[in-house]
C-alpha cells in the first residue's frame, strides 16, 4: 500500500511569489489534513479537505488556500509569500473514523524557503 | 492556555538510561491520546496510542491520568536511535483535523 506522497520535497521562492504544494493520501483515504511546522514550533493546523470539500481551516490568512481533486489528492496554495511562511508543510492522511481516535499518516513534507 | 503542553527539553541522557516525558492537556473532553516521534526535518510517525489502563510496547510505556489531565511516555534502556522529538497528540470528539491538538514536542538526545 503506497503511503502519503508529497511534492516537491523542497521549494525555494522569493517574497511575493506564489507556491503550490501537492499531496496524495493513502489509497482509499478521502481526507487530507495540511499542517505548517515552522522551525522550533509545533504543528499548526492549516486546512482539512474531505470528499472534495474544505471542512475546516486553521487560523491562517486567506492567502493560504487549497483544493481537493476527485481522486482525493490535494493542493495547497500560498499566495503573496512572506518570509515567515518558510516552514515544513506536512500533509496527513487520517485513518477515517467517526470517533476521536484518528491515527495520522504523514507525508515526508515540503520544505518551503522564502527568500 | 494551550490545548496541549509539553516540556520542550532538551533531555540529554546516556545510553541505557530511563527517561520520562509528560504532557498535559487542558480540555477534559479529550478522548484519545497518542505519542508521535519526529526525527529532525522528517515527518512525524505514530509511536503508540495511550490507553486508560496504560500500555507498553517493548521499551516504551505510555500512561494516561485523566484526573490530572496528563499523559506520559517512559523509555527504558535508551538507545542512540531513540534520539528524536516526541510529540504528544490529543484528540477530541467529533473526529476531524480541528479536534486534533499537537504539543510542540520534547527533544531527546541519547548520548553514547
Amino acid at each position: 500500500e503506497a503511503g502519503v506522497t508529497q511534492s516537491p520535497t523542497h521549494l525555494i521562492k522569493t517574497r511575493g511569489q506564489q507556491a503550490t504544494l501537492r499531496c496524495s493520501p493513502i489509497s482509499g483515504h478521502t481526507s487530507v489534513y495540511w499542517y505548517q511546522q515552522a522551525l522550533g514550533l509545533g504543528l499548526q493546523f492549516l486546512l482539512w479537505y474531505d470528499e472534495g470539500e474544505e471542512r475546516n481551516r486553521g487560523n491562517f490568512p486567506p492567502r493560504f488556500s487549497g483544493r481537493q481533486f476527485p481522486n482525493y489528492s490535494s493542493e495547497l496554495n500560498v499566495n503573496a509569500l512572506e518570509l515567515e511562511d518558510s516552514a515544513l508543510y506536512l500533509c496527513a492522511s487520517p485513518n477515517h473514523s467517526l470517533f476521536a481516535n484518528e491515527k495520522l499518516f504523514f507525508g515526508s513534507g515540503t520544505q518551503l524557503s522564502v527568500l | 492556555r494551550k490545548e496541549v503542553e509539553q516540556d520542550p527539553g532538551p533531555f540529554n541522557v546516556p545510553e541505557g538510561a530511563t527517561v520520562a516525558f509528560n504532557c498535559t492537556y487542558s480540555n477534559s473532553a479529550s478522548q484519545s491520546f497518542f505519542w508521535y516521534r519526529q526525527d529532525c526535518r522528517k515527518e512525524p510517525k505514530l509511536l503508540m496510542s495511550v490507553y486508560s489502563s496504560g500500555n507498553e510496547d517493548g521499551r516504551f510505556t505510555a500512561q494516561l491520568n485523566r484526573a490530572s489531565q496528563y499523559i506520559s511516555l517512559l523509555i527504558r534502556d535508551s538507545k542512540l536511535s531513540d534520539s528524536a522529538t516526541y510529540l504528544c497528540v490529543v484528540n477530541r470528539n467529533p473526529a476531524g483535523a480541528n479536534n486534533l491538538f499537537f504539543g510542540t514536542g520534547t527533544r531527546l538526545t541519547v548520548i553514547p
